[in-house]
C-alpha cells in the first residue's frame, strides 16, 4: 500500500523536552518537506530536502532539526529551542518531474504538556 | 519572496450555491498554482492545478479555477456546492526558480444542508 505515513497520530511534550516526528514514504519520490499548520495561518514550511544527505531551511527553521539519511525517511526532531510548538506537523513528498505537486502525509498533532 | 492571499477566512453557503473563493499571489514571474482541500480529519489533498495552458483548470468533484494573469488571481469555483464540500480549502504557489510551495492562510467553507 503506497503513500505517505506519520506517526505518531498525537505526540505530548514535556517542557525542555526535544521529540521527534517521523515522516516515511513508500512512493520513491525524490523531495520531502515538513510544514506546521497553525489556525488562521496556513501551511508554513520549516525544512525540505531534495535528495539524500541534503536538506534545506524553509521559513521557519528555528527550534526544528531534521535528517535525510534515507530516501524515504525525512524525520523531525522538535528541539526544546523551539518555544511555541504546540501544532499540527505536515510531511509531504514531491516525485521527480511533477513540477513540484506535493502529497501529504496524515500528519501529527503536537501538545506541549 | 512570493505570497498568497486568501480574503475569506470562512465562508457559508447553503447547499445548491454557487461558490467562489479568491487567490491572489505576489510574483511577477512563471507560477505554478494550486489548489488543496482538507476535509475534516483527512490528508490535505490535492484539487487542482495549473502549469501552463488553458487558464480554466478543472479538478476533482466538480471544482474549477480560473488563472487571470494580469490580476496574479486563481480563483477556485464550483456552480453548485454539497454539503460534502464542507472543509478547508487552501490556495498556494510555487514560482519557477524555487521547489517549494507558499500556501495562503486557508478558507473553512461551511456548507448547511
Amino acid at each position: 500500500d503506497g503513500g505517505i505515513t506519520q506517526s505518531p497520530k498525537y505526540l505530548f511534550r514535556k517542557e525542555g523536552q526535544n521529540v521527534t516526528l517521523s515522516c516515511e514514504q513508500n512512493l520513491n519520490h525524490d523531495a520531502m518537506y515538513w510544514y506546521r499548520q497553525d489556525p488562521g495561518q496556513g501551511l508554513r514550511l520549516i525544512y525540505y530536502s531534495q535528495i539524500v544527505n541534503d536538506f534545506q531551511k524553509g521559513d521557519i527553521a528555528e527550534g526544528y532539526s531534521v535528517s535525510r539519511e534515507k530516501k524515504e525517511s525525512f524525520p523531525l526532531t522538535v528541539t526544546s529551542a523551539q518555544k511555541n510548538p504546540t501544532a499540527f506537523y505536515l510531511c509531504a513528498s514531491t516525485p521527480t518531474g511533477e513540477a513540484e505537486t506535493q502529497y501529504f502525509g496524515p500528519g501529527t498533532r503536537l501538545l506541549v504538556l | 519572496a512570493q505570497s498568497v492571499s486568501q480574503h475569506n477566512h470562512h465562508v457559508i453557503l447553503s447547499e445548491a450555491a454557487s461558490l467562489e473563493l479568491g487567490c491572489n499571489y505576489s510574483y511577477g514571474g512563471t507560477v505554478n498554482l494550486f489548489w488543496y482541500v482538507q476535509y475534516p480529519g483527512q490528508h490535505l489533498q490535492l484539487l487542482l492545478k495549473y502549469f501552463s495552458g488553458d487558464p480554466l483548470v478543472k479538478g476533482i468533484k466538480g471544482f474549477e479555477a480560473e488563472f487571470i494573469k494580469s490580476k496574479f488571481s486563481f480563483n477556485l469555483r464550483k456552480p453548485s456546492v454539497q454539503w460534502s464540500d464542507t472543509a478547508e480549502y487552501f490556495c498556494a504557489v510555487n514560482s519557477g526558480s524555487a521547489r517549494q510551495l507558499t500556501f495562503g492562510s486557508g478558507t473553512q467553507l461551511t456548507v448547511l444542508p
